[in-house]
C-alpha cells in the first residue's frame, strides 16, 4: 500500500470552529490531492498541490485552504466549518504527472453539528 | 466539462460468472482512464490507468478497455469472487489537466 497517513481518521465539531485535516506521505512524492465524497456527487477535487507551498483550486474550493510546508505533508484547513461540509475526506498522492496512477489514503469522516 | 457515467448503479451477481461493468465520458479529450475498487469504510484502490493511446490494460481477472471516440470504457471481471465485491470508480483525466472526473460508481455484490 501506498504510504499515506490521514489523520485524524474521524472528527465531530460545531458549526464555526476551525478544523485542519493532514495527510502525510512516505512516497516523496510531488503531487497530492485533497478531494470529498458525497452520497449523489462522487468524487469532487478540492485543492491539489504540484511542489511544496505550490498549491491551486479543484472543483470545489469555495470554504477550503490547503498548505504544503514540506513534500510529506499536505494540509486542508476549513476556517469556520459549516453543515454542508460534513464529508468523507480523501487526500491522494501521484508520482508524476505522466501515465502513473492516483494512490489515495484510507480518509477522514468529519461531521460538522 | 466533462461528466462522467457508471450504469448500472448496482449489480448483484452469483459467485463465477464473468461481468462487465460500464464507464462512459462526454468529452473525449482524455488523457487517461483509471479504474478504482473502493471497499466500506476505505480509500480508493487503483486497479489499472489506461492511457489515451491504449485500447486496454490488463491485470490478473480484470481487464479494462478503452473506445476514446465513443466516450466509453469497459471494466470486465472474469470469474467473480466473493472477495471482488465493492464499489468500482472510473475516473477521467483530461488532457492539460491535473484533475480526475470520478463517476458515481457502480457497487458490485458477488454472491457465494
Amino acid at each position: 500500500d501506498a504510504g499515506i497517513t490521514q489523520s485524524p481518521r474521524h472528527k465531530v465539531t460545531e458549526t464555526g470552529t476551525p478544523v485542519t485535516l493532514r495527510c502525510h506521505q512516505t512516497e516523496n512524492h510531488r503531487y497530492m490531492y485533497w478531494y470529498r465524497q458525497d452520497p449523489g456527487h462522487g468524487l469532487r477535487l478540492i485543492h491539489y498541490s504540484y511542489g511544496v507551498k505550490d498549491t491551486d483550486k479543484g472543483e470545489v474550493s469555495d470554504g477550503y485552504s490547503v498548505s504544503r510546508s514540506k513534500t510529506e505533508d499536505f494540509l486542508l484547513t476549513l476556517e469556520s466549518a459549516t453543515s454542508s461540509q460534513t464529508s468523507v475526506y480523501f487526500c491522494a498522492i501521484q508520482q508524476g504527472l505522466g501515465n502513473q496512477p492516483q494512490h489515495f489514503g484510507d480518509g477522514t469522516r468529519l461531521s460538522i453539528l | 466539462k466533462q461528466e462522467v457515467t457508471q450504469i448500472p448503479a448496482a449489480l448483484s451477481v452469483p459467485e463465477g460468472e464473468n461481468l462487465v461493468l460500464n464507464c462512459s465520458f462526454t468529452d473525449s479529450a482524455i488523457y487517461n482512464l483509471q479504474w478504482f475498487r473502493q471497499d466500506p469504510g476505505k480509500g480508493l484502490t487503483s486497479l489499472l490507468l489506461i492511457q489515451s493511446s491504449q485500447r486496454e490494460q490488463t491485470s490478473g481477472r480484470l481487464n479494462a478497455s478503452l473506445d476514446k471516440s465513443s466516450g466509453r470504457s469497459t471494466l470486465y471481471i472474469a470469474a467473480s469472487q466473493p472477495g471482488d465485491s465493492a464499489t468500482y470508480l472510473c475516473a477521467v483525466r483530461g488532457a492539460g489537466s491535473y484533475q480526475l472526473t470520478f463517476g458515481k460508481g457502480t457497487k458490485l455484490s458477488v454472491i457465494p
